[in-house]
């Protein structure tokens, strides 16, 4: 059972260019997540999805889309990126988005993106 | 949002020492995650504990949610136990779907 799987693991890209991070699970999990971690700053939402077909916005979601066209993905892209979106990102899964039910998350093992 | 709190936000201990790391929240919680980033930068799960005690080998968690707090036992400390220790809970208002860290204890178990 892999869980969470993020690729790719370490990142450099040039100020301006995009990319896209992804992160599938295999628990069919509805509810997944993409946070960035920066020094001082814990981790911070970025975008989440409660159901393919469904996304909502974080607490940091500028210069961030997201989409969920399965179950099983929810890729993270940059569009333009900038230095200031240097960061370690994590994507995360859990059984449900309701904080009424067993809803324990699970994380990937991150993406260390460097914008020069 | 609700704002979490941890404590202390560094902790340095001699191998075989035991720790107590806490946890603070300004609103009342039904769900608290326990996590230990270690220095490879990975997120482990350590306890999903929305209230009363569990224990996992060397470490222990208790969650009294009426007091909105919860506190992270580490006995018999390891070398392998240093990193971040972080909690996380959810909002429990407005968007029910975003769970909100806190800033972690830094905890460096020396030789």
């Amino acid at each position: 059972n892999a869980g969470v799987t993020q690729t790719p693991k370490f990142q450099v890209l040039k100020t301006g260019q995009s990319m896209t991070l992804q992160c599938a699970q295999d628990m069919n999990h509805e509810y997944m997540s993409w946070y960035r971690q920066d020094p001082g700053m814990g981790l911070r939402l970025i975008h989440y999805s409660v159901g393919a077909g469904i996304t909502d916005q974080g607490e940091v979601p500028n210069g961030y889309n997201v989409s969920r066209s399965t179950t099983e993905d929810f890729p993270l892209r940059l569009l333009s990126a900038a230095p200031s979106q240097t960061s370690v990102y994590f994507c995360a899964s859990s059984r449900t988005g309701s904080w009424a039910l067993n809803t324990e998350a699970f994380f990937g093992q991150g993406t260390r993106l460097t914008v020069v | 949002g609700i704002q979490v709190e941890q404590s202390p936000p560094d902790l340095i201990l001699q191998e075989g020492a035991n720790s107590t790391l806490r946890c603070n929240f300004s609103d009342s919680v039904n769900n608290l995650q326990w996590f230990h980033q270690n220095p490879w930068g990975q997120l482990i799960n350590l306890f999903y504990i929305p209230s009363g005690t569990k224990q996992n080998g060397r470490l222990s968690a208790t969650t009294v949610a009426t007091e909105r707090y919860s506190l992270l036992y580490i006995s018999s400390s390891q070398t392998t136990d240093s990193g971040v220790y972080f909690c996380a809970g959810p909002i429990s208002s407005g968007s029910a779907r975003q769970l909100t860290f806190g800033s972690g204890t830094q905890l460096t178990v020396l030789p």
